[in-house]
């Protein structure tokens, strides 16, 4: 069965600081990855999806990147945080029988 | 206009109960629907797919209308265990991008 990771589970950091966060997915191939966002009692912002190593599509001009170094890895990153950027950023993967979520970093900027 | 547009809430009901939610699209070129179930703090997670002929599991019903670009979750026999956010999705770009609308809350009372 396929499974999804995601770490850390939870994030503090100043304003200024990089972020780096990972995404693997187990027991499936060339997957559609994608990262969402969510703001406290807001619904879900797509902000990246890749349907293949190196290919990223970009849904929201802001100061986030992706990268997909490897098939089953997916990355989300941002050189300088800002206050906005606070939420809980969600990994997900496009299976046949519809989108699955790993289990998300709250990350906090302060 | 959104994309997916949900009645926020919350619904508040008592156990047993019988409820509807609705949700309207704007892309009437939209592929697959789906209704996502997100507790609290949680990661959403797939609750089932909709189908143009409807489809049941169990006490949900899902319910597809193309003509009048709606889809809709009947709930019976509410649980206190069915407390949470019911999030419609859809699909676009030939399924590669999935747009959430914001979610609906649903409060069961004993």
């Amino acid at each position: 069965s396929q499974t999804i990771h995601q770490w850390p589970a939870t994030l503090v950091q100043p304003v200024g600081s990089p972020l780096s966060l990972e995404c693997t997915v187990e027991g499936t191939s060339n997957p559609n990855l994608y990262w969402y966002r969510q703001a406290a009692g807001r619904g879900l912002q797509l902000l990246f999806y890749s349907v293949g190593i190196g290919q990223i599509s970009s849904e929201v001009p802001q100061n986030l990147s992706a990268s997909r170094p490897q098939d089953r890895q997916f990355i989300l990153s941002s050189k300088k945080l800002l206050l906005s950027d606070s939420g809980f950023y969600l990994c997900a993967w496009n299976g046949r029988q519809g989108m699955y979520f790993g289990p998300g970093t709250r990350l906090t900027v302060t | 206009r959104k994309e997916v547009e949900q009645d926020p809430g919350p619904f508040n009901v008592p156990e047993g109960a019988t409820v509807a939610f609705n949700c309207t699209y704007s892309n009437s070129a939209s592929q697959s629907f789906f209704w996502y179930r997100q507790d609290c703090r949680k990661e959403p997670k797939l609750l089932m797919s909709v189908y143009s002929s409807g489809n049941e599991d169990g006490r949900f019903t899902a319910q597809l209308n193309r003509a009048s670009q709606y889809i809709s979750l009947l709930i019976r026999d509410s649980k206190l265990s069915d407390s949470a956010t019911y999030l419609c999705v859809v699909t676009v770009e030939y399924g590669n991008k999935l747009v959430f609308g914001a979610g609906t809350i649903l409060r069961v009372k004993s």
